[in-house]
């Protein structure tokens, strides 16, 4: 079975409006990843956060891992926050991607 | 430094003919990854290097291979490529285990015909 479910799959804001995408996961978890990819690009790390909450600007991270949760939470979208956001999971020596979270942020 | 490179950018390539595509990093990393990305998907894992010591992952054992002659440099060989091997390849390297931040090159474009 998928080690990782993140949601939403795809989300639609107007800029401002704030963001939350989430990531399940199934197994034992040493580390949980985000990453960010404009459209076409290569991946952008933004957050490592095995466990509880990190800041970086508008971004925040927050990692439970008793409930076995990791979400991003994007507050005053931009137009510029539009791609795809992914996150990573790393378990016992292997690497699950979630399936990603396309986010358009409209003027 | 903390970027990692990647050659070429873009590549085509017959089919049945092989393809090698280079990795590099200046930063001292332990650990350097290859993943496969296909639009519309996750990336994969394919394999990682800790150090002198190849990890390939289990569905992709046969289909990929790889060296790493000094600690800034990796590459992926594909020996036969076939038209499923089209895709975005991404190189990533982090400084110890695959449990530190893993910092991503701009990948390279694969296109088999």
């Amino acid at each position: 079975g998928q080690q990782v479910q993140q949601s939403p799959a795809s989300l639609v804001l107007q800029e401002g409006e704030n963001a939350e995408l989430q990531c399940n996961f199934s197994t034992s978890l040493n580390s949980m990843q985000w990453f960010y990819q404009r459209p076409g690009g290569s991946l952008v790390s933004l957050f490592y956060n095995p466990s509880g909450t990190k800041h970086s600007g508008r971004l925040t991270s927050t990692t439970v891992i008793k409930e076995r949760r990791s979400s991003l939470h994007i507050s005053s979208s931009q137009t510029t926050d539009s791609g795809t956001y992914l996150c990573a999971l790393d378990s016992n020596n292997r690497i699950f991607f979630g399936d990603g979270t396309q986010l358009v942020v409209k003027p | 430094d903390t970027t990692v490179k990647q050659n070429p950018r873009y590549k085509l390539a017959r089919v049945g003919k092989p393809v090698n595509l280079i990795c590099s990093q200046t930063m001292n990393h332990d650990t350097m990854y290859w993943y496969q990305k296909k639009p519309n998907q996750a990336p994969k894992l394919l394999l990682f290097y800790y150090d002198k010591i190849l990890n390939r992952e289990a569905d992709t054992f046969e289909k990929f291979q790889s060296s790493r002659p000094n600690n800034s440099f990796c590459s992926l060989y594909i020996g036969s490529a076939g038209l499923e091997y089209s895709a975005m390849y991404l190189c990533a390297s982090s400084k110890g285990s695959n449990q530190d931040t893993q910092y991503f090159g701009p990948g390279t474009r694969l296109l088999v015909l």
